[in-house]
């Protein structure tokens, strides 16, 4: 079974520091995706990688197809980012089509 | 405002009960799937559809039916509801699998 693990499961971290969560894949992929979840339940589409590097505000995204990984970072945290962050990939060459999910890594910054 | 539209946001069902979770985007995208989502487990694919007409299972599909009758709509139906399908459910859109991602709002549904 192709998995997606993800570290760390949770993170408690203080305002301002410098957030790193990091992806993990088995097999290749089309596409590796970052979402964000609140604690009221909805779920948003942070960044969409095949190569390379993505910046968005403070959040950075990367991926590295050779070692399959990705980071997360998230530069000069904030309160307001507390949340469940969530990678999940498109799985290369058949089987089920759509999302293949990690379990999520719960970010809470504390003021 | 553009974007996929889930109801209802809550439901209690009795054991047996069957019902209908709606999904609609009004945004043309061709791809469309369901995930469940419950504790420790991550969110798991049900079913999904790469345009009107065409359907098929994913990771988890017992106990679920789906149709794609139009782009727009992509409905989940449970024909027995058993406790062990108390869960979240998300639908989710795309223009194509492989692109961006817009999710509904999901659906808390509680089987007793």
């Amino acid at each position: 079974k192709n998995e997606v693990e993800q570290s760390p499961q949770n993170l408690t971290a203080q305002e301002g520091e410098f957030i790193t969560i990091n992806c993990s894949y088995s097999v290749g992929i089309s596409a590796l995706h970052w979402l964000q979840q609140h604690p009221g339940g909805g779920i948003v589409s942070l960044f969409m990688l095949s190569s390379g590097k993505k910046k968005h505000g403070r959040l950075i995204a990367t991926i590295n197809i050779q070692e399959k990984h990705s980071s997360l970072h998230i530069t000069a945290s904030h309160p307001r980012d507390s949340a469940v962050y969530i990678c999940a990939v498109n799985y290369s060459g058949g089987g089920a089509d759509g999302l293949t999910f990690g379990k999520g890594t719960h970010l809470i910054i504390q003021p | 405002n553009a974007g996929v539209t889930q109801t209802p946001k809550f439901q209690v069902l009795k054991t047996g009960q069957s019902m209908t979770l709606q999904c609609a985007q009004d945004m043309n995208h061709e791809y469309m799937s369901w995930y469940r989502q419950d504790p420790g487990m991550g969110l798991r694919l049900i079913h999904y559809s790469v345009g009107a007409g065409i359907t098929d299972q994913g990771e988890v599909p017992n106990g679920y039916n789906v149709s794609r009758s139009t782009t727009e709509d992509f409905p989940l139906r449970l024909l027995s509801a058993a406790p062990s399908q108390t869960s979240v459910y998300f639908c989710a859109s795309s223009l194509n699998t492989g692109l961006g991602y817009t999710f509904g709002s999901g659906t808390r549904l509680t089987v007793v």
